[in-house]
C-alpha cells in the first residue's frame, strides 16, 4: 500500500505567490519523520525541511514551511514568494520507526512550474 | 564540506552485463543509502549500510548488490543487467540522529541497451 500520497502531478504558480503542495501519509508507528525534498531537472534531490511527529510546532525553513496536520495525517509543504528557480519536482518522504532502518518511502511527486 | 558524490554520472551498458556506481559521503557521515528512481516506479529504497553493514535492505532481486568500506564509501553493483534497470541511481549519506536527514548525490544515469 501507498504510505506517501501526493494527490497533484502538476502544479502552476505565479511568481511572488505562495503555493502549497498536498502530502498525506500513512503510518502506524508513534514515531516517524516527514521530509520535503526538491529535484530539478539536473537529478539531485536537495533536501528542504523535515517535521517529526512529536514536533509541537511546524517547521519552517526561510520560505518554505510545512503545515502538519497529525490527526489528518497530512504534511503539506507551502512556498512563499515563489521564484523561478522554484521550478521542479518535489517530493514528500516518510521515515518511520527505528526498526525500519533509515528507508525513506517517497511520494510519486507534484512538479511545480512558476511562471513569470 | 564537500557533498555527496556519485560516480559515474552517466553509463551506458548492455543487457547482461554487470556495473558498479560508486557512492562518496559527505565527511563524517556513516550512514550511506541506495535508491532507485524510475518514471514508472518513482523512488525506491534499494539499502542502507552503516559501519560497512547492510542494515536494510528494499524488495529487490538478488542482482542488486552493495558494500560500504571501512571510508564510508559504498559501491553497488548489478548483475546480469536488464532493459528495466535503467534509471537513476541516487546515493544518500546521512549522520545518525533524531532526524537522520539524508543528502542525497547528483545521481548515476545508467541506461540499458
Amino acid at each position: 500500500a501507498q504510505k506517501i500520497t501526493q494527490t497533484q502531478p502538476g502544479m502552476f504558480v505565479q511568481e511572488k505567490e505562495a503555493v502549497t503542495l498536498d502530502c498525506t501519509y500513512d503510518t502506524s508507528d508513534q514515531s516517524y519523520g516527514l521530509f520535503w525534498y526538491k529535484q530539478p531537472s539536473s537529478g539531485e534531490m536537495i533536501f528542504l525541511i523535515y517535521q517529526g511527529s512529536y514536533d509541537e510546532q511546524n517547521a519552517t525553513e526561510g520560505r518554505y514551511s510545512l503545515n502538519f496536520q497529525k490527526a489528518r495525517k497530512s504534511a503539506n509543504l507551502v512556498i512563499s514568494a515563489s521564484q523561478l528557480g522554484d521550478s521542479a519536482m518535489y517530493f514528500c518522504a516518510m521515515r518511520e520507526g527505528r526498526d525500519s532502518g533509515y528507508a525513506l518511502n517517497f511520494g510519486k511527486g507534484t512538479s511545480l512550474l512558476v511562471t513569470p | 564540506k564537500a557533498g555527496v558524490t556519485q560516480t559515474p554520472r552517466y553509463l551506458i551498458k548492455t543487457r547482461g552485463q554487470q556495473v558498479t556506481l560508486s557512492c562518496s559521503p559527505i565527511s563524517g557521515h556513516r550512514s550511506v543509502s541506495w535508491y532507485q528512481q524510475t518514471p514508472g516506479q518513482g523512488l525506491q529504497f534499494l539499502f542502507e549500510y552503516f559501519s560497512e553493514t547492510q542494515r536494510n535492505k528494499g524488495n529487490f532481486p538478488g542482482r542488486f548488490s552493495g558494500r560500504q568500506f571501512s571510508n564510508s564509501r559504498s559501491e553497488m553493483n548489478v548483475s546480469t543487467l536488464e532493459l528495466g534497470d535503467s534509471a537513476l541511481y541516487l546515493c544518500a549519506s546521512s549522520l545518525p540522529g533524531i532526524k537522520n536527514i539524508q543528502y542525497f548525490g547528483a545521481g548515476t544515469r545508467l541506461s540499458v541497451l
